[in-house]
This record gives structure tokens, sequence and C-alpha cells, in this order.
């Protein structure tokens, strides 16, 4: 337990289905991320919010759309997602901090296939 | 993106120690050093980090070289629960940690 949990673990979809993958963290962090991990790549990061405001967003279709509502809880909205979109996606938290350094934690991922 | 390269996979035995290379010749001077490392069906952990100096702690040693291109992490007696991949990144802006392909590690009884 790493104090991120994500929900749900797995979730089956069709491409016309619109769904969320959900997130919290009760660590006090600041700074939450989203992250995919597909078959035999590194991981990828999607986007960091600080602060609750999104600070990076790596070049991610539409169809993927993230939302902090504060800095406990992370979403990522699907919707009209692709076959090349199945994956295990991994949210994780942080503090952000003024100068320093910070390690992440990570949840156990939600295993994503779109059918 | 920071980069970071390692070698795909490594073997070790069990008891034995461990040393878990990584390159990053394109280090900044803010950017941190650190490991992570997944278990099967598991998120990333953390294993430890470091900027210019070795680091201890309960897990693992932290090998920095003086011009901070390359790392080694350090496990001083493997055990089968150490079997993960372990990752080599480079924390840049504080809050964005690139990975990249990691090492995977075997550990034999």
């Amino acid at each position: 337990e790493t104090g991120v949990t994500q929900t749900p673990r797995h979730l089956v979809m069709g491409m016309t289905n619109k769904k969320s993958l959900k997130c919290e963290q009760h660590l006090g962090h600041n700074a939450m991320y989203w992250y995919k991990q597909s078959a035999k790549k590194p991981l990828e990061l999607m986007f960091v919010y600080s602060l609750e405001e999104r600070v990076e967003n790596n070049s991610v279709p539409s169809r993927f759309s993230p939302e902090c509502p504060n800095s406990s809880h992370l979403f990522l909205h699907l919707h009209t997602l692709q076959p090349e979109d199945s994956a295990l996606y991994l949210c994780a938290s942080s503090q952000d901090p003024l100068g320093g350094t910070t390690e992440a934690f990570f949840g156990q991922g939600t295993r994503l296939t779109v059918v | 993106d920071a980069k970071t390269t390692q070698p795909n996979s490594m073997e070790s035995n069990e008891e034995e120690p461990v040393h878990l290379p990584c390159n990053h010749s394109t280090i900044s001077g803010t950017d941190y050093i650190h490991w992570y490392r997944q278990l099967p069906s598991q998120g990333p952990e953390y294993v430890i980090h470091g900027l210019t100096s070795n680091v201890n702690n309960r897990m693992a040693s932290l090998a920095i070289a003086e011009d901070r291109k390359s790392s080694t992490l350090i496990l001083h007696r493997a055990t089968l629960r150490d079997a993960a991949v372990y990752y080599c990144i480079l924390l840049r802006n504080f809050n964005k940690f690139y990975f990249g392909s990691g090492t995977k590690l075997n550990v034999k009884p």
C-alpha cells in the first residue's frame, strides 16, 4: 500500500465508450501524474499537475482528458479510444518542493483494454 | 527528455551483490538521479536518489561518477524479492520523472 489508490484496477471498454480512471492520494502531496505503460515500452509521462494546475502535457491525443479538481484527486477521462491505447495506466504523486528533491509514490495502475 | 541508458537485463545469484549501471551523459547540473524498481503487476517504487555524492539507505547504495555522467545502483545482497525492473531516472525541474527502458534483474536461487 503506497498511499495512492487507483480505480478501477481493470477496465474493458469499446471504442465508442466514455469512461474515467480515478486516482486518489492522502499523502498531502501537491503534484500528481498520469503515466502510460504499454507492453515492451518505457513508461510514458502523459500529464503532470502541480498545485492543481497542469504543467506538462506530452503531446497526448485529445481523446485523453485529465482533470484535477483538488490536490488529492486526479481523473483521466477517456473517449473514442483506439485498441493501441490498451495499456497499464499509472498514477503517481509527489511533493513539489520549492527546492531540493522528492520521491514519487505510484498506484498499482488500471489495466485498460480497448476492444 | 532527460535520457538514460541501461542494460536490458542482468542476472545475479541470491545473497551476492549486484551492480546496476546507468549512463546519463546529457545530465544537467540541476538534475537529480533517481532509481525506482517495478515488481510484476505493481507500480514503480522508489529505491534511492542522489545529486553528486554517493548515498546509502536501507534498500541500496548509489554510486555517482565524479562527472555525473553515470551512476551505479548497488544491492548489497540480492534476494529473490529483488527480482524486478530497475529504472534509472533523471529528475528535471523537480516534478518531471522520465523513465527509460530499465534493467530487468533476474535473481537465481
